[in-house]
This record gives C-alpha cells, sequence and structure tokens, in this order.
C-alpha cells in the first residue's frame, strides 16, 4: 500500500535551516508528482510547493517564494523540502503528498517548531 | 487565483445526513475540487474528486456513505449514516497552473 512517511522536523532557531524528507513505498515513485503542504497549530491546510515526476518543474506559494526548495530523488523515493531563513509563523506540521492533480495521499506529517 | 470558500462549523446527529459546502469565486465555475478529511490528531485523508457536473471518483476504501455533488460554483459533500469517526475537519482544495489551494475548512461535530 502507499506509505509517505516524514521526517526531519525538530526546534530550530529562528534564521536558520532545516531540511525535510519524505520516504515513498507502495507505488512508483518516478511517475508521480509530490507536494509538501503545511497546518500551522489550531489552522487549516496551506500548499507550499510541488515537483514534477521527473523534477522538470517546481511551483511554490507566494509566501515561500526564495526560502523553500523542493526537490526529490528518484533513485532513492525521496522528497525533500529545504528550508532557510525560517521565521516563527513557519512553525507547523509539515505534510507530503501524492498528486497528480487532486493530492490523492499523505503523510503523517512531521512538527517543525521555529522558537528561540 | 481560485478562492475557495467553506463555513467554519457544521454539526448534525449520529446516524443522520449532513451536506458540507465548498464555494469556488466567481467565474470558475468549470474548476473541479477534491474533499479531504482530517480527524483529530490525524493526517489528511483523501475522499474524492470532485468535477463540475458532479461527478466524481473516490478514493481508496472511502465508504459509500461519502458523496459528491456540483451546483455552479458549489461543490458538495454529503455525508449520510453519520458515524462517530466522521467528527472532524473536511478541507475541499482545487488547483491550476502553477497553483493549488485549500479552503478554510469546516469543523464537523457529530452529535
Amino acid at each position: 500500500q502507499v506509505q509517505l512517511v516524514e521526517s526531519g522536523g525538530g526546534v530550530v532557531q529562528p534564521g536558520r535551516s532545516l531540511r525535510l524528507s519524505c520516504a515513498a513505498s507502495g507505488f512508483t515513485f518516478s511517475t508521480y508528482n509530490m507536494h509538501w503542504v503545511r497546518q500551522a497549530p489550531g489552522k487549516g491546510l496551506e500548499w507550499v510547493a510541488i515537483i514534477w515526476y521527473d523534477g522538470s518543474n517546481k511551483y511554490y506559494a507566494d509566501s515561500m517564494k526564495g526560502r523553500f526548495t523542493i526537490s526529490r530523488d528518484n533513485s532513492k523515493n525521496t522528497v525533500y523540502l529545504q528550508m532557510n531563513s525560517l521565521r516563527a509563523e513557519d512553525t507547523a506540521v509539515y505534510y507530503c503528498a501524492r498528486g497528480q492533480q487532486p493530492l490523492d495521499y499523505w503523510g503523517q506529517g512531521t512538527l517543525v517548531t521555529v522558537s528561540s | 487565483q481560485v478562492v475557495l470558500t467553506q463555513s467554519p462549523s457544521a454539526s448534525a446527529s449520529l446516524g443522520a445526513s449532513v451536506k458540507l459546502t465548498c464555494t469556488l469565486s466567481s467565474g470558475h465555475s468549470t474548476y473541479a475540487i477534491a474533499w479531504h478529511q482530517q480527524q483529530p490528531e490525524k493526517g489528511p485523508r483523501y475522499l474524492m474528486k470532485l468535477n463540475s457536473d458532479g461527478s466524481h471518483i473516490k478514493g481508496d476504501g472511502i465508504p459509500d456513505r461519502f458523496s459528491g455533488s456540483s451546483s455552479g460554483t458549489e461543490r458538495y459533500l454529503t455525508i449520510s449514516s453519520l458515524q462517530s469517526e466522521d467528527d472532524g475537519d473536511y478541507y475541499c482544495q482545487t488547483w491550476g497552473t502553477g497553483f493549488w489551494v485549500f479552503g478554510g475548512g469546516t469543523k464537523l461535530t457529530v452529535l
């Protein structure tokens, strides 16, 4: 069955960087676009970024452009989110999700807390 | 860009039915959406893709109690024979060239 497992979250100081990973299994990873979505405490879902199945295209939410970078390694069935210049408002659970158009499978998320 | 509007909350009794609404911004009546469920303290779960003509394709293992329909810029999720595990947040989501967007979510309380 499809499984998405995020890792790499934790507590980080403002201005620092963090890289999240999402390990995929149960499907042909190299044929699917992959997303990152976040959810601040007590808030709704916010789309972060998408990377095409072959890495040829990437799109970001406006508030994340220039600070976040999505990438993937199809040989490792893994998608990454590099987050730089982190701010308190980036505190959230970060989910990876599979999807060509609707996001049809989700991971359980990894918590990122930005605090001094 | 497309905006999705959802009522913040809804409630219905155990065993009853409830209809949740997601409204697309003006001029975007042809957009398909997806419905996602988030039970308390869990990650989201994809329920279905809902087209503008009301046709829908459900995700793996989604019970027949969940159905979708459309009218103009409105997209609906109907849950029948409500069960306690239906309690949670429901989000609609749509997409276009270079963007993916979520509605604010509806918190469903099963009484």
